[in-house]
């Protein structure tokens, strides 16, 4: 099947800095890749959607001047945490359909960020 | 928006047992039906999903769900359970191309 990477797969960093997170899809190009959130023991909560060569489309609630998103090619897109905090504290996961629609999207491993 | 709910967050079974988890969604208009499956240590995996026609769905390693749509529900089962199938479960529906995902059940099944 298809497969999306995410890098780093773990990342702690100190309060007040920023940490990147990069989404790749390793053998199909992608228009469109989305960022997820997950909390212990809740759901995947989706918090925007990156386009290659447009703006990302931000859910409600979701601040774009503290996640900024960057589809910077067909197979890249990151989501940069700016001046981090513990609450941001999460895991983040990316996810990218490969054919033309939406029916079927490949999943990330998913980035486990830890803010002291 | 749409919105899904799986029940009883944990469940834990012996080996051979059968396995039922239960999948609710809002939404009225036209759905695409999901289980993903996140073995530990892994990333999600799709395990079957519904479109459109028989809305008894066959998946991998012998999982099934079907969809009935009066009870707007698509509850996943499996007839017996191995060690292998510990891990966790997540309903999503998409609608109007946005992918809503339930809270997903631990699964934990004993040797």
């Amino acid at each position: 099947g298809a497969v999306v990477s995410q890098h780093p797969s773990r990342v702690i960093c100190k309060s007040g800095t920023s940490v990147k997170i990069e989404c790749r899809s390793l053998d199909f190009q992608a228009t469109t890749m989305f960022w997820y959130r997950q909390f212990p023991k809740q759901s995947l909560m989706l918090m925007a959607t990156s386009n290659e060569g447009s703006k990302a489309t931000y859910e409600q609630g979701v601040e774009k001047d503290k996640f900024l998103i960057n589809h910077a090619s067909l197979t890249l897109s990151t989501l940069t945490v700016t001046s981090a905090h513990p609450e941001d504290s999460s895991f983040y996961i990316c996810s990218a359909p490969r054919t033309g629609g939406y029916n079927e999207q490949f999943f990330g491993p998913g980035t486990r960020l830890t803010v002291l | 928006a749409q919105s899904v709910s799986q029940h009883n967050h944990h469940v834990i079974l012996s080996e051979a047992a059968s396995l039922e988890l239960g999948c609710n969604y809002s939404y009225g208009g036209t759905v695409n039906l999901f289980w993903y499956v996140q073995y530990p240590g892994q990333h999600l995996q799709l395990l079957l999903k519904y479109f459109s026609g028989d809305p008894l769905v066959k998946g991998i390693k012998g999982f099934e769900a079907e969809f009935i749509k009066s009870k707007f529900s698509f509850n996943l089962r499996k007839p017996s359970v191995q060690w292998s199938d510990t891990a966790e479960y997540f309903c999503a529906v998409r609608g109007n191309n946005r992918l809503a995902f339930g809270k997903g059940n631990q699964v934990v099944v004993i040797p």
